[in-house]
């Protein structure tokens, strides 16, 4: 069957450190792969991108993995700070569909302590 | 508006009433999604629209649920004699164009049926 998943344990981090996320999926041929972000209560916002031909993605203090080999993505946030606190989404567009649907994984939670 | 508006906020309904659920997607946004988001879960995808088209229906979990899309803009989703397992978040999301990635998403519409 198809999956996307993420760890649902939350992941707990000091102030200053790298938080590192991760996205594993089975039984998808992903055309690219994105990372949101959403805060309690509020939708969830756009963060990264990464084509299924790129390696890694760089954006400021984060960075994006894409291994097809491994089916798996890693979404780093160095130098973390209190306000990255939330649940980080990874989504993937399946090459089959070209309406720009995205399947979701559930979420991590990110608690970053001062 | 300067982004995806959703109506309304939060809605409170006895089982078996129906509910119609507002979407206004940012100006020329072509492609328009619904997804559902239940307490702790991951996004689930019910519908796409092209335009006032909608080639992919396949997350509509029955069909008590009907969505529509007027004007290109506009959609509005429709659930009919709600049941309590409705009770979610029902998130809108736009992009310029199918397939191009990033999607805005609106802060959604918190459904609980009692």
């Amino acid at each position: 069957s198809q999956k996307i998943e993420q760890n649902s344990e939350a992941l707990n981090i000091q102030e200053g450190k790298t938080a590192t996320l991760t996205c594993n999926y089975t039984n998808y041929s992903p055309a690219y792969l994105q990372w949101y972000r959403q805060d309690p209560g509020r939708g969830p916002v756009f963060l990264l991108l990464i084509r299924e031909n790129e390696k890694e993605k760089r954006k400021e203090r984060l960075k994006v993995t894409f291994d097809t080999t491994l089916k798996q993505s890693l979404f780093h946030i160095t130098a973390s700070q209190p306000a990255d606190s939330a649940t980080y989404l990874c989504a993937l567009a399946p090459s089959s569909s070209n309406t720009g649907k995205l399947i979701f994984g559930q979420g991590t939670t990110l608690q970053v302590k001062p | 508006g300067a982004g995806v508006s959703q109506s309304p906020s939060n809605k409170v309904t006895e089982k078996g009433k129906d509910v119609e659920l507002r979407c206004d997607p940012i100006s020329g946004h072509t492609a328009l999604y619904w997804y559902r988001q239940s307490l702790g879960q991951g996004l689930e995808f019910l519908i796409y629209f092209q335009g006032n088209s909608a080639p992919d229906k396949s997350g509509l979990p029955s069909d008590r649920f009907s969505a529509e899309r007027t004007g290109g803009s506009v959609s509005t989703l429709t659930i009919q004699r709600t049941q309590q397992e409705d009770s979610a978040v029902y998130l809108c999301a736009s992009s310029v164009r199918p397939a191009t990635g990033e999607l805005f998403f609106g802060e959604g519409s918190r459904l609980t049926v009692l």
